[in-house]
């Protein structure tokens, strides 16, 4: 089946550093791909919508010059969250939506997330 | 615009009984709808899904569930649990028009089997 690979899985950083998280498609090309934000107890948020080749897309509330998404070949979506903060900590999840058009397809591939701990 | 409700947020049961975990949904336009398990620590993992054809859909893991479209529900079940089904379950969905773009997901159930 379709694998997603997300790296780290966990990292620890100080506050004020930036963070870099790799989303990589292993055996499947994605033009997009989603990256959720999960607090404890809680559901996935979508935070963007990467797109391979152009600017990402941000939901509502979500800081684009904080998370910053580059999505620059259709396997590799990666997000950094710059000048993180402790109410930065959370768990990040990406998915790829296999096919190159992006449209039409019915399921998307998960990775096995990145637990952030900003200290 | 669409809306997913998950009624449990914890679901004890023990092991080898039946269980149900409940999903509604709402939406102004069709959907395609999603169950997915997540362990800790862990990504999600696609349990099953309905695009169309048959309400009954099977899923990995002895999983099934039934779409209901004039209940708006799909829930999901299963006849006999392990205890390696304790995970957290997510119900979600996704507008037919534009694929995959905006899916919903709902706050998720945890399950938990007692052995």
């Amino acid at each position: 089946g379709a694998v997603v690979s997300q790296h780290p899985s966990r990292v620890i950083c100080k506050s004020g550093t930036s963070v870099k998280i790799e989303c990589r498609s292993l055996d499947f090309q994605a033009t997009t791909m989603f990256w959720y934000r999960q607090f404890p107890k809680q559901s996935l948020m979508l935070m963007a919508t990467s797109n391979e080749g152009s600017k990402a897309t941000y939901e509502q509330g979500v800081e684009k010059d904080k998370f910053l998404i580059n999505h620059a070949s259709l396997t590799l979506s990666t997000l950094t969250v710059t000048s993180a903060h402790p109410e930065d900590s959370s768990f990040y999840i990406c998915s790829a939506l296999p096919g190159t058009g992006g449209w039409g397809n019915t399921e998307a591939f998960f990775g096995q997330g990145t637990r952030l701990t900003v200290v | 615009a669409q809306s997913v409700t998950q009624l449990d947020s914890q679901v004890p049961v023990f092991e080898e009984a039946p269980v149900e975990l409940r999903c509604n949904y709402s939406s102004s336009v069709s959907v395609y709808l999603f169950w997915y398990v997540q362990y800790p620590n862990q990504g999600l993992q696609l349990l099953l899904k309905y695009l169309s054809g048959s309400t009954l859909v099977k899923g990995i893991n002895g999983f099934e569930a039934e779409f209901n479209k004039s209940q708006t529900s799909f829930h999901l079940r299963k006849p006999s649990v392990h205890i390696s089904d304790t995970a957290e379950y997510f119900c979600a969905v996704s507008p037919r028009s534009g694929g995959y773009q905006k899916v919903t997901f709902g706050t998720g159930t945890k399950l938990q089997v007692i052995p």
